[in-house]
């Protein structure tokens, strides 16, 4: 199984629509993080949200804003009022610490969001 | 202004040669990694340097090498023995190397095979 499931693989909406990308992980571990990258048509991954284990408030920033459930195992991320820049692959990351010992970033296979004018 | 460099952009590799993507940083962190993206999949961790002169292979090192000579940089060169290099490859560096550092991303190197 996975550690960190996008399920979409790609999302088409319409400027100013509402949209929300889904991500499910799977730890054993108690204390971790996860996080939210932005990868735009350029190639550079953009940090957009950390969060860790203990904390389940959701959290806004602007049009952005995040649903952390360690119930069902979803970190989730919306987007209200798309806009034709947020046009971008997501990617959904959880670090936790592996057999060995090391800390390990693992990411999602991403989801490509499209936002048309 | 502080961030993280790499060069070149596009890179094409022959048949048996070995390359080296280059990675800079002015962040003053002390750990550095170099990650593979293939179409359609996330990033793979091919090494990880926690401090200067220290490197750990990742989940995919075979075929490549890296050195951690300086502070600032990391590069990485594929080497003949990757028989699929054809990626797009990222380096990343945070502060440290702890549960919930965030890693930063440079703009990426396309590798080609020709």
């Amino acid at each position: 199984a996975q550690k960190v499931t996008q399920a979409q693989t790609e999302i088409s909406v319409v400027e100013k629509e509402d949209v929300t990308l889904d991500c499910v992980y799977e730890t054993r571990d108690t204390t971790y993080y996860l996080f939210w990258y932005k990868q735009p048509p350029s190639g550079e991954l953009v940090f957009l949200i950390r969060r860790n284990s203990f904390d389940e408030q959701n959290e806004i920033s602007g049009r952005y804003s995040w649903n952390f459930q360690k119930s069902t195992s979803s970190f989730n991320f919306t987007i209200t009022a798309s806009q034709v820049v947020d046009s971008a692959v997501y990617f959904c990351a959880l670090s936790e610490i592996t057999d060995t010992g090391r800390r390990a970033l693992t990411f999602g296979s991403g989801t490509r969001l499209q936002v048309q004018p | 202004d502080g961030g993280i460099t790499q060069s070149p952009k596009y890179l094409f590799r022959k048949e048996g040669q070995n390359v080296t993507l280059s990675c800079e940083q002015n962040l003053n962190h002390d750990a550095m990694y170099w990650y593979r993206q293939d179409p359609g999949q996330g990033l793979r961790l091919i090494y990880y340097s926690q401090i200067v002169n220290d490197f750990q292979k990742g989940d995919i090192a075979e075929g490549y090498s890296v050195s951690r000579e300086k502070k600032e940089s990391f590069p990485l060169t594929v080497t003949s023995a990757q028989k699929n290099p054809t990626a797009f490859y990222l380096c990343a560096s945070s502060i440290g190397t702890g549960l919930g550092e965030t890693q930063y991303f440079g703009p990426g190197t396309r590798l080609l095979v020709l």
